[in-house]
């Protein structure tokens, strides 16, 4: 495609309940990152993936979170037992190594 | 750790006043600055990367300059129209690999 674009747009979901984000990065690109904004901050990185492999997820906060790639392209952010205080806005952002990062509009995730 | 700060927080100007406002950042372990506009429920636009000290780039009535000595980079918008209401996020490079770290933006709001 186009651009970076990310699904859902909006998720809704009660505590404790499962959800799982979706990527589609510029074709070709190999560089994926995952940042999460909380209300009243800046984006916080998640975790970066070069092609496959998870080249660095030192941002997820817990085991809550995972996060795949499995054929180098589309990416999917899996949270487990969500809670309230994982509500963000999760972006995505794809580049070629070492270039600009591309980004998507975001899935607003609110957890009830 | 990196730690990249921004202010204002948030800005209210008239149509047609000129703003600026700050980036700071940590100078050691410097790779890029990037400077990026978020609309509400669009992908956040890169408006300049910037790696050279005394870099200034432009683009219509925003330009931006970057001290890496000191650490600070400055935003500059000229005659502001409301189209230009968002969110501007600065973010520092450690390495061309490495994620972004975000300040927590300025949410500027020109009134007509």
């Amino acid at each position: 495609g186009a651009g970076v674009s990310q699904t859902p747009s909006n998720k809704v979901t009660e505590k404790g309940k499962y959800v799982e984000l979706r990527c589609d990065p510029i074709s070709g690109h190999t560089a994926l990152y995952w940042y999460r904004q909380s209300l009243g901050q800046g984006p916080e990185f998640l975790i970066y993936f070069q092609g496959t492999g998870a080249a660095d997820d030192s941002g997820l906060p817990n085991d809550r979170f995972f996060a795949v790639r499995p054929e180098g392209s589309v990416s999917t952010l899996k949270i487990q037992r969500t809670e309230r205080g994982d509500s963000a806005v999760y972006l995505c952002a794809s580049s070629f190594p070492g270039t600009r990062q591309f980004f998507g509009p975001g899935t607003r995730l609110t957890v009830l | 750790i990196l730690n990249v700060e921004q202010s204002p927080q948030s800005l209210h100007v008239q149509e047609g006043d000129s703003t600026n406002f700050t980036c700071s950042f940590p100078s050691s372990n410097f790779y890029a600055l990037h400077w990026y506009r978020w609309e509400t429920a669009k992908s956040p636009e890169a408006l300049f990367v910037m790696t050279l000290n005394g870099d200034e780039k432009k683009k219509g009535r925003i330009s931006a300059t970057l001290n890496t000595k000191e650490g600070y980079s400055y935003l500059y918008i000229k005659g502001s129209q409301p189209e230009d209401s968002a969110t501007y996020l600065c973010a520092s490079l450690a390495s061309g690999n490495t994620p972004l770290v975000f300040g927590k933006g300025t949410r500027l709001s020109v009134i007509a």
